[in-house]
């Protein structure tokens, strides 16, 4: 069964920091890996989609990679803003005749100004 | 596109009556998903619909919530009779492999705003 875990479970850093957030999933047959952004009260914002064949994708100043044989995944934010302060989810999408998205439980961010 | 679009977005209720939430996916999605979102579970996914068909529900808590999508533009989430346990935010989802073999970004995932239901 797979598992996504995210660590830490909440960051505060002061603004104009880079910080990475960390995705880990036991099953490494997934079929994509997905970045979200939720701010309170709100939806799930999509930020960056690393389809299993690909180790990296780049958005701004975020970059998310993917290591499928290590089961993890990062998220990288560069010069953090205030504006950056939200929850970060990861999903993976398994494969294997599912289609199933398992979520991490997120890392709540929050960029001091 | 508007995006996907859920309603209502608040609903408050009393214990026993039902509850119907509904979700518009993207025009031209094949997958549309349910979530529920609690402090205590996080996000759990509920049911999940390819091309109108229900192909797994074996998140749905217990009888008393239902799932349909009557046509490729419309899904409904039901819960009769509602209980206290059942608050949370509802999200639904939809997302695309229609272009899976010419390689493009496909499987993203893109969520409505939520229903956030309140049962007394």
């Amino acid at each position: 069964k797979q598992e996504v875990t995210q660590i830490p479970a909440a960051l505060s850093v002061p603004e104009g920091e880079n910080l990475v957030l960390n995705c880990s999933f036991t099953d490494s047959a997934i079929y994509n890996l997905q970045w979200f952004r939720q701010d309170p009260g709100k939806g799930l914002t999509s930020l960056l989609l690393i389809q299993s064949s690909q180790r990296e994708q780049t958005s701004g100043r975020l970059n998310a990679s993917l290591d499928k044989s290590s089961g993890r995944s990062t998220l990288y934010i560069a010069a953090s803003q205030p504006g950056d302060s939200a929850t970060y989810l990861c999903a993976v999408k398994v494969g294997r005749g599912t289609y199933k998205y398992i979520f991490g439980t997120g890392t709540r961010l929050k960029v001091l100004a | 596109d508007a995006g996907v679009i859920q309603s209502p977005r608040h609903e408050v209720t009393e214990m026993g009556q039902e509850v119907t939430l509904r979700c518009k996916p993207i025009s031209g999605h094949d997958y549309l998903f349910w979530y529920r979102q609690t402090m205590m579970r996080g996000l759990e996914l509920l049911i999940y619909f390819n091309n109108n068909v229900p192909i797994d529900d074996s998140g749905m808590p217990e009888d008393r919530f239902s799932a349909k999508m009557p046509n490729a533009s419309f899904s409904t989430l039901k819960i009769q009779p509602s209980e206290p346990r059942d608050s949370a935010v509802y999200f639904c989802a939809s997302s695309s492999l229609a272009h899976f073999w010419t390689g493009s970004n496909t499987g993203e995932l893109f969520f409505g705003e939520g229903s956030r239901l309140t049962v007394l």
